[in-house]
């Protein structure tokens, strides 16, 4: 299974409301990261998560809450977002973000619209 | 500026050309990775490198250290490769890659 998987696929909300964007891999990787990407952009490291502890957080807004409750888990928790925080949001893991040559695996990411 | 810099920005070819994209970067890196966005979002990581050159079906890509640069080429091109193909680095003792702008390719048949 070298699949890295995210739901929801498309999530519209308010700008006063809460929700959560989760992903998942099973191929015991042990470093998963977040990345937002804008339209015609590449995407931007917003965390990185290494034996399920945060290691890189790249200067990204409170409204952002990443949480990884487990090695094969991974949470973006979102609240009171802006407008301009609608992008799709994808999710990867790799080995365990030690070695130089590793490959990410990339899930479908999540398409976020914030009204 | 860009640490990662990649041409063209657009490309479109006819089905059956010869496609090369380039990548060109200005610190220093452990791997360069390919990989290859379909309109829709998910990301496929296609090589991976660290020194001279990988081939896989169609896509060869190679990479010259000392004159920080790398080319993917798509040989005998086909519709479905048509997509963003992205180049990223990692640099030293980082856990952060850093992404070129991407190269839309349009295959048209």
């Amino acid at each position: 299974d070298t699949e890295v998987t995210q739901t929801p696929k498309h999530l519209v909300m308010g700008m006063t409301n809460k929700k959560s964007l989760k992903c998942e891999q099973h191929m015991g990787h042990r470093a998963m990261y977040w990345y937002k990407q804008k339209a015609k952009k590449p995407p931007e490291l917003m965390f990185v998560y290494s034996y399920e502890k945060l290691s890189i957080n790249e200067s990204v807004p409170s409204r952002f809450s990443p949480e990884c409750p487990n090695s094969s888990l991974l949470n973006l928790h979102l609240h009171a977002l802006q407008p301009e925080d609608s992008a799709l949001y994808l999710c990867a893991s790799s080995q365990d973000g030690s070695t130089y040559q590793e490959t990410q695996y990339f899930g479908p990411g999540t398409r976020l619209l914030v009204l | 500026k860009n640490e990662v810099e990649q041409s063209p920005q657009n490309l479109t070819a006819q089905e059956g050309e010869f496609i090369t994209i380039n990548c060109s970067y200005s610190v220093g890196i452990s791997a360069l990775h390919w990989l290859q966005q379909h309109p829709g979002g998910g990301i496929v990581s296609l090589f991976m490198l660290s020194s001279g050159k990988k081939k896989h079906g169609r896509l060869i890509a190679t990479i010259n250290i000392q004159e920080k640069h790398s080319s993917l080429h798509i040989t005998a091109s086909h519709p479905r490769d048509s997509a963003v193909y992205i180049c990223a680095v990692r640099l030293f003792n980082h856990d952060q890659f850093y992404f070129g702008t991407g190269t839309s390719l349009t295959v048209i048949p």
